[in-house]
């Protein structure tokens, strides 16, 4: 399967700063989404970036899928950014492998 | 529209007993695919299906099956449960053509 590594493991961050989330994959890719967990376990995605740049407000997320990573970029945190993030990725079409997210604490 | 929805939220379960968990998949979703997520660690797929067939399986030993209904609704189901077994069960669904997942708010099962 595709082993996929996401750095940093954890973050704290204090409120208002930027952070960026890296996803590396060890095999070239057809999908990739990046999700938030909350701490009550909901998935909720956040990008749809195969290859490009996207952004959504605060958020915004490159994948240079030649290059096999992909980034996330957070910007003016906010307390309700706190969660695990997670990057999934899949060549299939059915099979999405996870990394093992990034832990994020944002305090005020 | 409704979005995917899971139940039981929480299941309490001892050694050896068989459960059955179930996913209602947003509307105009053919596609399921079910989840294991140990604590600290990411998703691990479980499996996926399609217009009531399985299509794809991850690494997870037969005990662990499913189904899917005609109006797409899906189980999961393990049977001869191990203490290894507790976790959160996740659910996604996507449409025809559409590559983005969608996901449940899960149901956390506990082996004792």
């Amino acid at each position: 399967g595709i082993q996929v590594e996401q750095s940093p493991p954890d973050l704290i961050l204090q409120e208002g700063a930027n952070s960026t989330l890296r996803c590396n994959f060890s095999d070239s890719v057809n999908n990739l989404q990046w999700f938030h967990q909350n701490p009550w376990g909901q998935l909720i995605n956040l990008f749809y970036i195969p290859s490009g740049t996207k952004q959504n407000g605060r958020l915004s997320a490159t994948t240079v899928a030649t290059e096999r990573y992909s980034l996330l970029y957070i910007s003016s945190s906010q307390t309700t950014d706190s969660g695990v993030y997670f990057c999934a990725v899949s060549n299939t079409g059915n099979q999405f492998y996870f990394g093992t997210g990034t832990s994020l604490t944002v305090i005020p | 529209e409704t979005g995917v929805t899971q139940s039981p939220t929480h299941l309490i379960k001892t050694r050896g007993q068989q459960v059955t968990l179930r996913c209602s998949s947003q509307s105009g979703h053919n596609t399921v695919s079910w989840y294991q997520q140990a604590l600290g660690q990411g998703p691990q797929f479980i499996f996926q299906y399609y217009r009531e067939e399985e299509n794809g399986r991850g690494n997870f030993p037969p005990r662990f099956s499913g189904l899917q209904f005609p109006n797409y609704s899906s189980e999961l189901n393990v049977n001869a449960l191990e203490l290894d077994d507790s976790a959160l069960y996740l659910c996604a669904s996507s449409e025809p053509g559409i590559d983005t997942q969608y996901f449940g708010p899960g149901t956390r099962l506990t082996v004792l």
